[in-house]
């Protein structure tokens, strides 16, 4: 089964700052998706960024870009420029290409980012 | 229209009690799914419907009933739930199958408490 583990219950950033929040998963498929979900206080839960397995590149969205180490099976989240609008819960979360699992997406426990004005 | 819209917003409900919650998209998505969440933890997976056909059940209760009579719409029926089961119970959509790296549009949720 795959797991996929955030080891920063609570992170922190000063406005304006860098942060880079930690993902690493566990799977034996050679195929997948990795995402990245933000989940704001009391509001909808929304995509961030994706990452398909078979690109090497990183995925960038404007101030929000991965870091994605396929053999360390890592997937770090990094956050330029924070805005306080990005305070929220942001969850990892991983889809795999198999047909037994197809559809289904793992959720890691997730972080909380808190941005000090 | 880019939303997946959930009502009720809020639910409370008794143990003998039978309701309802309800999804709707309009976004031509094939993939529809029914998550739980407790405060401050991830969302569960419950069920995935694929082309209107439950493709997953996480072996979920019977006392929880998916139903999806369009692709547009997706039903949650509860039936003598316990207070264990009260959490956000969130619905997403995605387009195409669900075995697509396509992303999950989330609905706002629905509260449900179970006294």
């Amino acid at each position: 089964a795959q797991t996929v583990t955030q080891s920063q219950p609570e992170m922190s950033v000063q406005e304006a700052e860098t942060v880079t929040l930690s993902c690493t998963y566990d799977t034996s498929e050679s195929d997948y998706y990795l995402f990245w979900y933000k989940q704001p206080p009391s509001r909808q839960m929304i995509l961030v960024i994706r990452q398909e397995a078979y690109k090497q590149q990183n995925a960038t969205e404007n101030r929000f870009s991965v870091n994605f180490q396929k053999a360390a099976k890592s997937f770090s989240l990094k956050i330029s420029d924070s805005q306080l609008g990005d305070a929220a819960m942001y969850f990892c979360a991983y889809k795999g290409r198999g047909h037994t699992n197809a559809g289904k997406s793992t959720f890691g426990d997730g972080t909380t980012l808190t941005v000090k004005p | 229209d880019t939303e997946v819209t959930q009502t009720p917003k809020h639910l409370v409900m008794g143990m003998t009690n039978k309701k309802s919650l309800k999804c709707e998209q309009h976004m031509g998505h094939r993939a529809m799914y029914w998550y739980k969440q407790k405060a401050k933890k991830p969302p569960e997976l419950m069920f995935v419907y694929s082309y209107e056909k439950l493709s997953i059940n996480e072996s979920v209760p019977s006392r929880f009933s998916p139903e999806c009579p369009n692709s547009s719409l997706l039903n949650l029926h509860l039936h003598a739930l316990q207070p264990e089961d009260s959490a956000l119970y969130l619905c997403a959509s995605s387009l195409g199958s669900a075995r697509k790296n396509n992303e999950q549009f989330f609905g706002p949720g629905t509260r449900l408490t179970v006294l």
